[in-house]
């Protein structure tokens, strides 16, 4: 069965480098979408992207935060310059069609710890 | 603030009981609810899709219902087995296009043999 992956399942950084979390969606997907989860917190959206466009975002979602499709399969977010409340658990996730009522189907997650 | 509740916070059950928990969430501008099933170090699962007032869904032991009128939805698992461990998350979709889901903090249950 077809499934979102995530790469690395743990990265661990210093405070101000820059990260890439990467997301290889389900192979015939067009949405996509990040999320995270501070620990103990909820699940909060981040941003969706849907033809090489950024389609909404969330108030989280500053000019730290950027994504990327580089290439047919990849979809990566980079944040610039990490700060200690960026450490959480950020999902992945693509739907064929737009997902409110279509499925968005999750990656297992990039835990992101910064010191 | 856009609210989505889930009780209980967590549940401990017996192999073979069988169980409920709720989500709730403002009724005003339901669009869709999502209800997903995460176990730990693995990906959240979908369960179910659910948009019609009075819908009621079904995978195996796992069934849902839902109100959309008084804002609740209903998921029940019959004759529970300690694979059936996770936590259930549900999310909503809002009324306006936006394909963010707003998620509930989860029901964490546990199985026990």
């Amino acid at each position: 069965e077809p499934e979102v992956t995530q790469t690395p399942s743990h990265q661990v950084t210093q405070m101000g480098q820059e990260v890439i979390l990467r997301c290889v969606p389900i192979s015939n997907h067009l949405y996509f979408y990040w999320y995270r989860q501070i620990l103990g917190q909820k699940v909060e959206f981040l941003v969706s992207f849907y033809n090489n466009e950024i389609s909404e975002k969330s108030e989280i979602f500053d000019d730290q935060f950027s994504v990327e499709r580089p290439d047919g399969s990849n979809f990566t977010l980079k944040i610039r310059s990490t700060k200690l409340e960026d450490s959480a658990m950020y999902f992945c996730a693509s739907s064929e069609a737009p997902g409110l009522t279509d499925t968005q189907y999750f990656g297992p997650g990039t835990r992101l710890t910064v010191l | 603030i856009l609210n989505v509740e889930q009780s209980p916070q967590s549940l401990h059950v017996q192999e073979g009981d069988s169980t409920n928990f709720t989500c709730s969430f403002p009724s005003s501008n339901f669009y869709a609810l999502h209800w997903y099933r995460w176990e730990t170090a693995k990906s959240p699962e979908a369960l179910f899709v659910m948009t019609l007032n009075g819908d009621e869904k079904k995978k195996g032991r796992i069934s849902a219902t839902l109100n959309t009128k008084e804002g609740y939805s209903y998921l029940y698992i019959k004759g529970s087995q300690p694979e059936d461990s996770a936590t259930y998350l549900c999310a909503l979709i809002t009324q306006g296009g936006s394909e963010k889901l707003v998620f509930g903090k989860g029901t964490k249950l546990t199985v026990n043999p």
